[in-house]
């Protein structure tokens, strides 16, 4: 049963490129979580969705960042332009179902370097 | 606006002892609270979880308490083993907003042989 995906793992990109980070929920979880956590800092929701649905982007910047979870394939968080405040790590959660505070699974993280 | 503080950086105990980390929150909305653990390089792993209508969950040799009215909540690890060491996140949710967690900015627990 293997658990939350994340690639790459490593990803560095200059500044004004795209960044495209892929992320597999756990066989049978259809929510999907995304994080930020910036040097020495928490993690920060970014985006909540569901299979072909965006539930609550209320975390996620206004501009460059999207975020989808098609009908097949992993979950995509893509930014565009990247900046140096970009650099972060990304972790990409799973959970079961909404109802009765199912635990978030977490991926390993995508670790963004922008030069 | 920090919504979950863990005020201590770092701990540090001797392999044996007891562990205790501290998280305090300011959203009254919350009424699910989650313990996570993250060694470097790699993502969160849940540890263990409390609801509002408890004040106390155990498992194993951790053990989370909840003070509502002082709106705080500590882990203990008892007995702690090197092994324990990594960062411990606190982390909240409020079912009226869905599962996004709030997550504290972390504590150092460092288990010394």
């Amino acid at each position: 049963n293997a658990g939350v995906m994340q690639n790459p793992r490593h990803l560095v990109r200059r500044r004004g490129q795209e960044a495209r980070l892929r992320c597999s929920p756990m066989k049978g979880h259809s929510h999907v979580y995304w994080y930020r956590q910036l040097p020495e800092e928490g993690l920060k929701f970014m985006v909540y969705l569901q299979k072909e649905n965006i539930i609550d982007e209320s975390g996620m910047p206004k501009e460059r960042f999207s975020a989808e979870f098609p009908k097949e394939g992993p979950s995509i968080l893509r930014i565009q332009q990247v900046v140096r405040g970009d650099s972060a790590a990304y972790f990409c959660a799973s959970s079961e179902r909404l109802a009765d505070y199912n635990e978030q699974f977490f991926g390993p993280g995508t670790r963004l370097t922008v030069l | 606006d920090q919504q979950v503080k863990q005020n201590s950086p770092s701990l540090s105990v001797q392999e044996g002892r007891i562990s205790i980390l501290n998280c305090d929150y300011t959203n009254s909305m919350f009424d699910y609270f989650l313990w996570y653990k993250k060694y470097p390089a790699e993502g969160p792993t849940f540890l263990i979880s409390i609801s509002s209508i408890k004040d106390k969950n155990e498992d194993g040799r951790f053990t989370v308490f909840l003070n509502k009215s002082a709106k705080h909540l500590s882990l203990h690890i008892v007995p702690s083993q090197p092994g324990d060491s990594a960062v411990y996140f606190c982390a909240a949710s409020a079912q009226r907003s869905g599962s996004r967690l709030t997550f504290g900015e972390g504590t150092q627990l460092t288990v010394n042989p």
